[in-house]
């Protein structure tokens, strides 16, 4: 089965910039996360969606970070204006169903300058 | 708030040689998990330990659930240079919300 899949790679903005990703689960699976994983920590949950219902974005910025998940399907993730704190790796992940594995996908690699 | 402590948080060893990673906290967990992640690339999944004292091999890994489900171990027999990675453990504080520690950066010298 094909991958979770997130674009751009990587991407590099000014401090105050907007800034969007994008992620494409895999197909039929019901949750889906984003994580920001500062270097060298371990990754930090930002928000859960159960199909297209948000479930849990306790720990996401909410004056300037924003997602969404059109449909149940692909979701994208907003921060606006951006920090210099904001460079992290943002990870998309999905799962099949309440309390089944998680599946990453590679990233994208934000830096803030 | 619950929090996963991982130690150590830098090991660097020869080729064959034994190590042991930890994790720790002081929450309890209805189960946990360990993934290995290699640069550039998302978290691997690698095993899900659930009951209390579990264990469970993955060739040369062991991985430990402590009794209590507060602690886990994950123990690597004769290392070889292809273990090289970061190794996460992450605990499942219900809702199946994820809790990561800050991972153990392993390197495996040939």
């Amino acid at each position: 089965e094909a991958g979770v899949a997130q674009s751009p790679r990587y991407k590099i903005i000014e401090k105050r910039q907007s800034v969007a990703f994008w992620c494409n689960p895999i197909s039929g699976h019901a949750t889906l996360y984003w994580y920001q994983q500062i270097l060298g920590q371990g990754p930090k949950l930002l928000i859960q969606f159960q199909n297209n219902g948000v479930v849990d974005d306790s720990q996401l910025p909410k004056d300037r970070f924003s997602a969404e998940r059109l449909k149940g399907v692909d979701s994208t993730l907003k921060i606006q204006p951006a920090k210099l704190e904001d460079s992290a790796v943002y990870l998309c992940a999905s799962s099949a169903y309440y309390n089944s594995p998680l599946h990453f996908g590679n990233g994208t690699r934000l830096t803030v300058t | 708030t619950q929090l996963l402590e991982q130690s150590p948080q830098f090991l660097s060893i020869q080729e064959g040689e034994n190590l042991t990673v930890y994790c720790n906290s002081s929450s309890v967990f209805s189960s946990l998990q360990w993934y290995r992640q290699e640069p550039g690339e998302g978290p691997v999944l690698l095993v899900t330990v659930v009951t209390g004292g579990e264990v469970k091999k993955l060739k040369r890994l062991t991985f430990q659930f402590g009794d209590a489900r507060k602690d886990s171990s994950l123990h690597i027999t004769a290392a070889q240079p292809g273990d090289t990675g970061l190794y996460l453990c992450a605990g499942n504080g219900g809702a199946q919300k994820l809790v990561f520690g800050q991972g153990t950066r392993l390197t495996i010298n040939p």
